[in-house]
């Protein structure tokens, strides 16, 4: 049973410029969970998709947008970067309920 | 929605002693506590985590209880290691996780 993978580990972007995040989730989950990471804070909830419809947001504005597939991998699309959207951005999938173990995260440098 | 507290920030213990975290939680409807340890550069590890139909529970060294009426949950740490030293924190769930602050113990050798 493979775990949660993202790709890429590590990124840097110019401010202003969009940048695709990828995650594939556990074998059998049908739920993905993106949670963004600031450096010295706890992780806080982006959104949830289940089943490739978008089941709940948390406080991050429209440029933060996202995408489930049929195989239930999913994507971060950032737009119009800032620097403060410097962070790790962490996955983590779920069989239709709240997860609990993260893929190994993105690294992002906007600069 | 959600809102974590977790105290306190920070933590340093002798090698051998215990450490305690403590995390309050404001929605009724949590229903799942985990905890998590993150070394620097890594991603969040669970350690353990609890449901609400369950007041303690124990693995090893590391234990979790829970107080739905008093809605606190805190982590406790048994005979403390140097390799225990680590950002701890905690996380109240509904369908969604929401982190306290974290907390960061250092174990003394």
């Amino acid at each position: 049973e493979t775990g949660v993978t993202q790709s890429p580990t590590h990124l840097i972007k110019t401010r202003g410029q969009q940048v695709t995040l990828r995650c594939s989730s556990q074998s059998g989950h049908n739920t993905v969970s993106w949670y963004q990471q600031a450096l010295g804070q706890g992780p806080q909830f982006i959104f949830q998709y289940y089943r490739e419809e978008e089941n709940g947001r948390g406080n991050f504005p429209p440029r933060f947008s996202g995408l489930q597939f049929p195989n239930y991998s999913s994507e971060l699309n950032v737009n119009a970067l800032e620097l403060d959207d410097s962070a790790l951005y962490l996955c983590a999938s779920s069989l239709g309920q709240a997860p609990s173990r993260f893929g190994p995260g993105t690294r992002l440098t906007v600069t | 929605g959600e809102n974590v507290e977790q105290h306190p920030s920070t933590l340093s213990v002798q090698e051998g002693d215990s450490a305690v975290i403590k995390c309050t939680y404001s929605d009724s409807a949590s229903n799942y506590f985990p905890w998590y340890k993150q070394e620097l550069g890594k991603r969040p590890q669970l350690i353990i985590d609890i449901r609400s139909n369950v007041g303690e529970k124990k693995d090893q060294r590391i234990a979790v209880t829970l107080n739905k009426t008093a809605k606190h949950f805190s982590l406790h740490i048994t005979e403390t290691q140097p390799e225990d030293s680590a950002v701890y924190f905690c996380a109240a769930s509904d369908y969604k996780l929401s982190f306290g602050a974290g907390t960061t113990v250092t174990v003394r050798a």
